[in-house]
């Protein structure tokens, strides 16, 4: 069964770094592209990034990029999330989850596993 | 930026049928996929590909699309189908993951 745990939650002030990670298992984690979520609190889903399956191709939302950083290390079936000079909207659930695509030639689908959540709260 | 639109909210009473919407340009050339988020919970998939159902979702549950609109469809609701469900995308030309705004369902 594909099971996925994220970790590296917690409280930051602003302007702060933090790094997520999430740890997978039940799966040939290399064959797969990844994906980050998050939900801040009382509001929808958003999408975070997407890696592809080779850590190649990376894609990210609008309120993240050029401040979080996907990578990676599919020989510990880990991906992780750099969060960089963090903002009180930052303020949500992460959750990992697994894209049926591997994103060769950068075609992503969407997320049939997911991890059950780490909470980030940016405040000071 | 390419748009997902979605109702906030629909009710209805157990055994009713809830349809909830999904809205978007050129939604026919995209394969549609929709998550049911529960208060503390992970969201879990329900429908992908338009019309697919994963293992362990009821037939209860269907989606289905029609040139710019994506349809998702419960019938004989339960209490415990009250959640929040999101469509969403893969949008190619922006390289964006898109979700809707999401549909709280509320069973009277």
């Amino acid at each position: 069964q594909v099971h996925l745990v994220e970790s590296g939650g917690g409280v930051v002030q602003p302007g702060r770094s933090l790094r997520l990670s999430c740890t997978a298992s039940g799966l040939t984690f290399s064959s797969f592209a990844m994906q980050w979520v998050r939900q801040p609190p009382g509001k929808g889903l958003e999408w975070v990034a997407v890696i592809s399956y080779d850590g190649r191709r990376k894609f990210y939302g609008d309120g993240v990029k050029g401040r979080f950083t996907v990578s990676r290390d599919n020989s510990e079936n880990t991906m992780y999330l750099e969060m960089n000079n963090l903002r009180p909207a930052d303020t949500a659930e992460y959750y990992c989850a697994r894209d049926p695509a591997a994103g060769r030639d950068g075609v992503f689908y969407g997320m049939d596993v997911w991890g059950q959540g780490t909470t980030v709260t940016v405040s000071s | 930026s390419y748009v997902l639109t979605q109702p906030p909210s629909v009710s209805l009473a157990p055994g009713e049928t809830a349809i909830i919407p999904c809205g978007g340009d050129g939604l026919g050339d995209k394969g549609v996929h929709w998550y049911q988020k529960k208060p503390g919970l992970a969201p879990v998939l329900v429908v992908y590909y338009n019309n697919d159902r994963p293992s362990g979702i009821p037939e209860r549950i269907s989606g289905s699309k029609s040139r710019n609109t994506a349809t998702l469809t419960i019938s004989r609701v339960e209490a415990g189908d009250e959640a929040d469900y999101y469509c969403q995308v893969w949008d190619p030309v922006s390289n964006r993951v898109v979700f809707g705004g999401g549909t709280k369902l509320t069973v009277l």
